[in-house]
């Protein structure tokens, strides 16, 4: 059984550049979501999808970031540009509807320099 | 007040104790519960959902107080593979637009 696929699983790049993270949801799970997770800050949520509309994205930190999920089994999150207080590890997660238990993808580890 | 509040810990017991943690949240109107490990460096994985009446799973209880606001966890004679953070997410809701909340975690070492 594949669980949620995310890649690529590490990503450096330098300030300025744009990365873009992709995330494969569960196969018949209608909600997805996007977390960073720091030291600092622990899990955050960035924003997550219902039937692939963004239900509430208050959690994304700025303009420089945006998300999409153009079908059920394809969402990008996008960073441009990005900065050094960007990194962390990003997570994706999917779930039958938004109120069951999530399943959480490997993570990015993005790292900007 | 924190919407999810949870002891950060460490919790450093010895194997075979046991062991447990609360979760306390604020919206009273919260409908679904859960309680997650997350491994150094791992993805958070579910370890259990959180029913009303209480549920069991081997070694791993979980507990849900309505009218305290509060979800618990008891392991009962820990391993050393016990140790992890768990995190509790609580969500206010039965309609897509819900909100999820995860806690920041308790940090639990087991120690031979």
């Amino acid at each position: 059984d594949a669980g949620v696929i995310q890649s690529p699983r590490h990503e450096v790049t330098e300030m300025g550049q744009e990365v873009t993270l992709r995330c494969k949801p569960i196969s018949g799970h209608n909600s997805l979501f996007w977390y960073r997770q720091t030291m600092m800050r622990g899990l955050e949520l960035l924003i997550y999808f219902n039937n692939n509309v963004p239900i509430d994205d208050s959690g994304m930190p700025e303009d420089r970031f945006s998300a999409k999920m153009p079908n059920a089994s394809f969402s990008t999150l996008k960073i441009q540009p990005s900065e050094p207080r960007d990194s962390a590890v990003y997570f994706c997660a999917s779930s039958l509807d938004t109120y069951y238990e999530q399943y959480f993808g490997p993570g990015t580890r993005l790292t900007v320099t | 007040r924190k919407e999810v509040e949870q002891d950060p810990g460490p919790f450093n017991v010895p194997e075979g104790a046991t062991v447990a943690f609360n979760c306390t949240y604020s919206n009273s109107a919260s409908q679904s519960f859960f309680w997650y490990r997350q491994d150094c460096r791992k993805e958070p994985k579910l370890l259990m959902s959180v029913y009303s009446s209480g549920n069991e799973d081997g070694r791993f209880t979980a507990q849900l107080n309505r009218a305290s606001q509060y979800i618990s966890l008891l392991i009962r004679d820990s391993k050393l593979s016990d140790s992890a953070t768990y995190l509790c997410v609580v969500n206010a809701g039965y309609s897509s637009a819900s909100k999820i909340i995860f806690g920041s975690g308790t940090r639990l070492s087991i120690r031979p």
